[in-house]
């Protein structure tokens, strides 16, 4: 079946130490997409990338950082000046080139303990 | 840059009733895709329905069913013969031909009565 695997589903972490989330996608979509959600701000974009070894700051990228070395996967790696990791991440993918919808991950729920 | 508005934070329905739920959008773009996702407690993003902006015809799904009007930027969710699986958080979302972008609004809660 082909689709988005986040790991892990819940995470916990302490302060001041650097975690990543892993996102892997078999849909063979070119771009793909990290959003950030809490409660009542909906899903605010931290990071994107339409094509290997290429991404873009969202809305709220400080804190953070990506990388897309393969078409399959683009990790999340929450930093230490991140002031307020502790938040619901989902990862997506889409096709580019025609505006169709973005499929999503089952996301990874943080907690900086 | 775009922005889509969703000024119901929370609604209700009794189960077999209908409601309704509101979109606004913003843009200077004239050919794009909307759509509405379901985010049920699992918080898995489902998509419920789309529809072409170069469409003039309301999409539909099921029970599920849209009022798009494009003049004025609306695009509202119409749920049929609610169900109690229908509750969950509502997403609103924009995609348009010249970026790969998506933005969505803050969400709106549904809850159903039995």
């Amino acid at each position: 079946d082909g689709g988005i695997t986040q790991s892990p589903k819940y995470l916990f972490r302490k302060e001041g130490q650097n975690v990543t989330l892993s996102c892997e996608q078999n849909l063979n979509h070119d771009a793909m997409y990290w959003y950030r959600q809490d409660p009542g701000q909906g899903l605010r974009l931290i990071y994107y990338s339409q094509i290997v070894n290429d991404f873009q700051k969202g809305d709220i990228a400080e804190g953070y950082s990506v990388s897309r070395e393969k078409k399959e996967s683009f990790p999340l790696t929450v930093t230490s000046a991140q002031k307020n990791p502790t938040a619901f991440y989902l990862c997506a993918s889409s096709i580019t080139g025609i505006p169709t919808e973005a499929f999503f991950g089952q996301g990874t729920r943080l907690t900086v303990v | 840059a775009q922005t889509v508005t969703q000024s119901q934070p929370e609604m209700s329905v009794q189960e077999a009733e209908t409601v309704t739920l509101s979109c606004t959008y913003d843009t200077s773009e004239s050919d794009y895709y909307l759509f509405w996702y379901k985010q049920p407690p699992s918080r898995q993003m489902i998509l419920v329905i789309r529809q072409e902006a170069y469409k003039q015809q309301n999409a539909t799904e099921n029970r599920f069913s849209v009022n798009f009007q494009k003049a004025a930027k609306s695009f509202s969710l119409k749920i049929s013969d609610s169900q109690l699986g229908d509750a969950a958080m509502y997403f609103c979302a924009y995609r348009g031909y010249t970026g790969n972008q998506f933005y969505f609004g803050t969400g709106t809660s549904l809850t159903v009565i039995p």
